[in-house]
């Protein structure tokens, strides 16, 4: 079935150091590849997505590049700070397929990041 | 900012007790979930809705009901708690074929 595979499960850095989390999908007609952030306590929050029309996204520190041929998308936080720190989930679905109304995401496993002041 | 709302945000109650979680949003959009996760681990989704009166199951085999009268309404009920229940419930939204799902703040439930 669907299955999004997340890479590592934690990941520890210095501050200010740059961060990279990847992630495998096994539907090659997954179109929409968001990235949430979940501070303990709180629900996920959207931090950035990608469409299947572009490559690469960037807002301020945080970038997602997508490789649609070998079905991988990755994070890339850089600069980091002891606020970053946070379990981050990638996800990927079929948004906008006619088949049925339900956009279904699929999670990876999470990536528990720590950044050291 | 998603304005989606979750009641209680923390729950301790005793076995055998009915309990409704409740969900609201005012973005007026036609799907919502509930997803079920243990802290800080994969989200597995237990119920979701197109729309009223429209509701299915999701991946993760529940003992809970939910029901989808009003638009803005998701609430999950379940009938006789059990310290297996014992979790984090998410609730989320969105609206056309987007794709974006926005996430509520989380009830903790803990069963005694």
């Amino acid at each position: 079935g669907e299955n999004v595979e997340q890479h590592p499960s934690t990941l520890s850095v210095q501050e200010g150091d740059s961060a990279v989390i990847k992630c495998t999908y096994s539907d090659s007609a997954s179109n929409y590849f968001p990235w949430y952030k979940q501070e303990l306590g709180k629900g996920p929050q959207l931090i950035i997505d990608i469409r299947s029309n572009v490559g690469e996204k960037k807002d301020q520190r945080i970038a997602v590049t997508l490789n649609k041929t070998a079905k991988h998308f990755s994070l890339h936080i850089t600069e980091t700070q002891p606020e970053d720190s946070a379990v981050y989930f990638c996800a990927a679905s079929k948004a906008g397929v006619p088949s049925g109304g339900y956009n279904k995401l699929i999670f990876g496993a999470g990536t528990r990041l720590a950044v050291h002041p | 900012e998603a304005d989606i709302y979750q009641t209680p945000r923390y729950l301790v109650i005793g076995t055998g007790k009915k309990i409704t979680l409740e969900c609201s949003q005012t973005m007026g959009h036609d799907k919502m979930y509930w997803y079920q996760q243990d802290p800080g681990m994969e989200l597995h989704l237990i119920h979701y809705s197109y729309g009223v009166n429209s509701t299915e199951k999701g991946d993760l085999s529940s003992e809970s009901t939910v029901s989808r009268i009003r638009t803005e309404h998701f609430p999950l009920t379940l009938e006789s708690a059990r310290p297996s229940h014992t979790s984090q419930y998410l609730c989320a939204s969105s609206e056309g074929r987007g794709g974006t799902q926005y996430f509520g703040p989380g009830t903790r439930l803990t069963v005694l």
